[in-house]
């Protein structure tokens, strides 16, 4: 079993629905969290960051994380044609220590 | 906010021969960075850890001779490919943790390498 495991897609949804992206995982050791965001031969930027259980909102977007059954998952909301990216989920243990991500997610908003 | 700046985005070269990649972090010191390697459609697979002034950290299965890591400073880290082959074709990524003055991790823009 994969330490993270998330569905590759592609998953296309039309413009203003409601995206739903999830990652499952099986190290419990796992305390932060995050989701990513990444263009086509483009480096990862960071959308959200979580520690422990729990939702954190930011504008169009919810992470959610529940440890107890090691399931997170990202939304967006009122998706937009320029939100059409790779979505990746990645965790780490402690603060600064490496972090392993999921294989991402290709998400297409269809206008 | 801070940036890690990484150079080339993209380089084409011969087999046998040997490339650098640096990645620069500007407004902010690295003490750690890592680097990671991404095949098309997938996902980002760490390399390895390099820490200012110490020998990095290789992972399981990475050859350390062939992918040698240098951080010398608290501002650059370097990944050098040596005698590359095409199956060293891929996308390299190299990041950096934001704490203390931050939360989570900043990534270079990436480097595209094809050997030929």
């Amino acid at each position: 079993q994969k330490e993270v495991e998330q569905d590759p897609g592609p998953l296309s949804v039309p413009e203003g629905a409601i995206v739903s992206l999830n990652c499952t995982y099986s190290n419990s050791a796992f305390q932060y969290f995050m989701w990513y965001r990444q263009y086509s031969r483009k480096g990862p930027e960071l959308l959200m960051y979580t520690y422990s259980s729990g939702n954190k909102e930011d504008g169009r977007f919810t992470a959610q994380v529940d440890k107890s059954s090691k399931y997170i998952s990202l939304f967006i909301r009122d998706s937009q044609p320029s939100d059409s990216a790779t979505y990746l989920c990645a965790m780490s243990m402690n603060r600064d220590d490496k972090i392993i991500f999921g294989k991402g997610t290709r998400l297409h908003i269809l206008p | 906010g801070a940036v890690v700046s990484q150079h080339p985005s993209w380089v084409i070269c011969k087999s046998g021969t040997s490339v650098k990649i640096e990645c620069r972090s500007l407004d902010f010191q690295a003490t750690t960075m890592f680097w990671y390697r991404q095949f098309p459609k997938q996902s980002l697979m760490l390399m390895a850890t390099s820490n200012e002034g110490s020998k990095a950290t290789y992972e399981q299965g990475v050859e350390k001779d062939k992918f040698l890591i240098n951080h010398a400073s608290l501002t650059l880290s370097t990944l050098t490919v040596t005698s590359a082959h095409p199956e060293d074709s891929s996308f390299y990524i190299c990041s950096a943790p934001l704490h203390p003055s931050g939360y989570g991790y900043t990534f270079g823009s990436g480097t595209r390498l094809t050997v030929v």
